[in-house]
């Protein structure tokens, strides 16, 4: 029972395509994030959302767009892919106003 | 942005205690210790944290010195499965925003 997961686990693709990232958990958290760890290994955060509300909103192109259908639930859409947004892509959630995220296994993004 | 300062890289032998220390001199009041790792290939693990008191759980402990300037996270008895990348994290609480610095990598040898 994977506390949270996304998918794919790997993705490659060309520039300029669309994808997106899904993920779900299963722990009844009410917060929802997205991390990106670059090249350097340097993790940083995307967005948060909060029973499907935008809190947090780094400055990220607009071109990433996270949806939240649910509270289990945060996508991340990313629209005409450059070369700059090869990374790993990490999802997490936590309890609200609780700083113990709980993340996923990650999203390797190769943008070819 | 990070506040904390963590020696880039650690050996330590298995079975043995692994202490990493974690120097944050500029922190404040309302701040938390936060200590996070991350295995090769896996998402970021959260271990332990704190605000004045030394803390302990079924992963680690932490040590904060009285003053709170720096602290230090022991694993009493290293394996090979700790070897990982250890983030030292302080902030106040403020919606998951936890910003990661480099960590220090921690080695594990039989």
């Amino acid at each position: 029972d994977t506390a949270v997961s996304q998918t794919p686990k790997y993705l490659v693709t060309q520039m300029g395509n669309d994808k997106s990232i899904k993920c779900e958990q299963n722990l009844g958290h009410d917060t929802m994030y997205w991390y990106k760890q670059d090249s350097k290994k340097f993790l940083k955060i995307m967005f948060s959302y909060n029973n499907k509300e935008l809190i947090i909103n780094e400055t990220v192109p607009n071109r990433f767009s996270p949806k939240s259908p649910d509270k289990a639930h945060l996508n991340l859409h990313i629209n005409s892919l450059e070369l700059g947004d090869s990374a790993v892509y990490f999802c997490a959630s936590s309890p609200l106003g609780w700083e113990k995220l709980f993340f996923g296994s990650g999203t390797q993004l190769s943008v070819l | 942005d990070a506040k904390t300062t963590q020696p880039p890289s650690m050996d330590c032998a298995e079975g043995r205690a692994a202490n990493l220390p974690c120097n944050h001199s500029t922190i404040s009041g309302n701040e938390y210790v936060y200590w996070y790792r991350q295995i090769h290939s896996q998402g970021p693990q959260y271990i332990i944290h704190g605000l004045k008191n030394n803390e302990t759980n079924e992963m680690a402990s932490l040590i904060i010195t009285e003053d709170r300037k720096s602290s230090t996270l022991i694993l009493p008895h290293a394996t090979l499965r700790d070897t990982a990348v250890y983030y030292c994290i302080v902030m106040v609480n403020q919606g998951g925003k936890l910003i990661f610095g480099q960590g220090t990598e921690l080695s594990v040898k039989p």
